[in-house]
């Protein structure tokens, strides 16, 4: 099946400092999805990108969808404590998403 | 809006045993997706619902994996016999217009095979 490679695996930053992640794969796909997962919660939507080549923002958040359809990044700037969490990236593809592994980011007040 | 629904939130059993997973979608949502998220493996697509119709079920791990939405308010998921690999939390999803327009998520059911 697809696979998504998502790096970092995990980060530990500083508050303030600002952080980029980002998805890659082998596959093409038609969407783009950054969600973020709070402990003992299940994941919420942050940022949808429907367009190769798309950068869209979202308050602190910036994605972009690669012009290749097969990456995609996620940049928070300005981090504080509450951005921590896992962030997954998701690609649609036949009406499917598929999930990358995770970003565990952890912000050091 | 209550958001989506999930019961029970954990559950402990023992191998061999059956369990019931249960789901109620956000209302007017016409699609409903059950994943399964493990670490090793982290959050996959079981099988996902269109007006209460089975889509696609080809992440649906074995036939001991069973999942039914008689109506549009109400899902469950079905694993029998248990085994303790199934332990995971699983989640449920809905969306109203498909699977690539935001999904959104209940708190999930943590699992625990002993």
């Amino acid at each position: 099946g697809q696979q998504l490679n998502q790096s970092p695996q995990s980060m530990f930053i500083q508050e303030g400092e600002d952080v980029s992640m980002n998805c890659t794969s082998s596959s093409i796909f038609n969407t783009w999805l950054w969600y973020k997962q709070d402990p003992g919660e299940g994941p919420v939507l942050l940022i949808a990108l429907y367009k190769a080549g798309e950068l869209t923002s979202n308050g602190r958040l910036t994605a972009q969808f690669g012009i290749t359809r097969k990456d995609s990044f996620l940049n928070i700037s300005a981090s504080i404590p509450s951005d921590v969490g896992i962030y997954f990236c998701a690609g649609d593809s036949n009406y499917k998403l598929t999930f990358g592994k995770g970003t565990l980011l952890t912000v050091n007040p | 809006d209550a958001g989506v629904i999930q019961s029970p939130r954990h559950e402990v059993t023992e191998m061999g045993q059956e369990v019931t997973l249960r789901c109620k979608p956000i209302s007017g949502h016409d699609y409903l997706f059950w994943y399964r998220q493990t670490m090793m493996r982290g959050l996959e697509l079981l099988i996902y619902f269109n007006n209460n119709v089975p889509i696609d079920d080809s992440g649906m791990p074995e036939d001991r994996f069973s999942a039914k939405m008689p109506n549009a308010s109400f899902s469950t998921l079905k694993i029998q016999p248990s085994e303790p690999r199934d332990s995971a939390v699983y989640f449920c999803a809905s969306s109203l217009w498909g699977p690539q327009e935001t999904q959104y998520f209940g708190p999930g059911t943590r699992l625990l095979v002993l």
